[in-house]
């Protein structure tokens, strides 16, 4: 139990491009989900975290405008990176929980890069 | 504020040999603490929490950690290592049941020598 799929798993675009990452939970309801951000080599970094039906509340740093959240359903997050460039370009993690007592379960990642 | 502190970037130990992967945590109020694995190009998968109860907590692929409040540690350990316990180890550690936020160790990559 407690899979989160995510996808796609591998992104190449052109700068300028906007970006559509989809998280969802296979077997339970997410109230909570979490979107990081993975350096090579380093620790995740939460960008934001989402509950159905709300806004997501982002962490400092991190612009809302550039990076949208959306939790429409109890199943579905997505993350668009809008107008990409070259920075842009990392490891992207969703994670989800179900009541407060659960772990996050995560994602496979989705591998972005700008060209 | 909560933080996480994984002491060692590297970990090496020889198949079938005992590991230990040491964390240890600063919290305001009560610690909820869990160990994640993170495979190459993958998320991380979720290997065990503690919340409350026995401080000997027992997870996923044979391994468990030990809570221990006084020195403030959450160390993973497994009896017995294998080659395919080579991976990246991230403890995390969320400060009360209200605080959706977990705050992660920078991780610890363990190396088993066949």
């Amino acid at each position: 139990g407690a899979v989160v799929s995510q996808h796609p798993s591998w992104v190449i675009c052109k700068s300028g491009t906007s970006v559509k990452i989809e998280c969802r939970s296979l077997d339970f309801q997410a109230t909570t989900m979490f979107w990081y951000r993975q350096f090579p080599k380093q620790s995740l970094m939460l960008m934001a975290t989402s509950n159905e039906g709300s806004k997501a509340t982002y962490e400092q740093g991190v612009e809302k405008d550039k990076f949208l959240i959306n939790h429409a359903s109890l199943t579905l997050s997505t993350l668009t990176v809008t107008s990409a460039h070259p920075e842009d370009s990392s490891f992207y993690i969703c994670s989800a929980r179900g009541d407060n007592n659960q772990p996050q379960h995560f994602g496979d990642g989705t591998r972005l890069s700008i060209l | 504020a909560q933080s996480v502190a994984q002491p060692e970037d590297q970990v090496n130990v020889a198949e079938g040999n005992p590991l230990t992967v040491k964390c240890t945590y600063s919290v305001s109020g009560n610690p909820y603490l869990f160990w994640y694995v993170q495979y190459p190009n993958r998320g991380l998968q979720f290997l065990l929490k503690y919340i409350t109860g026995d401080n000997l907590v027992k997870g996923s692929y044979g391994f468990e950690a030990e809570f221990n409040k006084s020195q403030t540690s959450f160390h993973l350990k497994k009896p017995s290592a294998l080659v395919s316990d080579s991976a990246l180890y991230f403890c995390a550690v969320r400060d009360s049941p209200r605080d959706d936020k977990i705050i992660f160790g920078k991780g610890t990559r363990l190396h088993i020598l066949p």
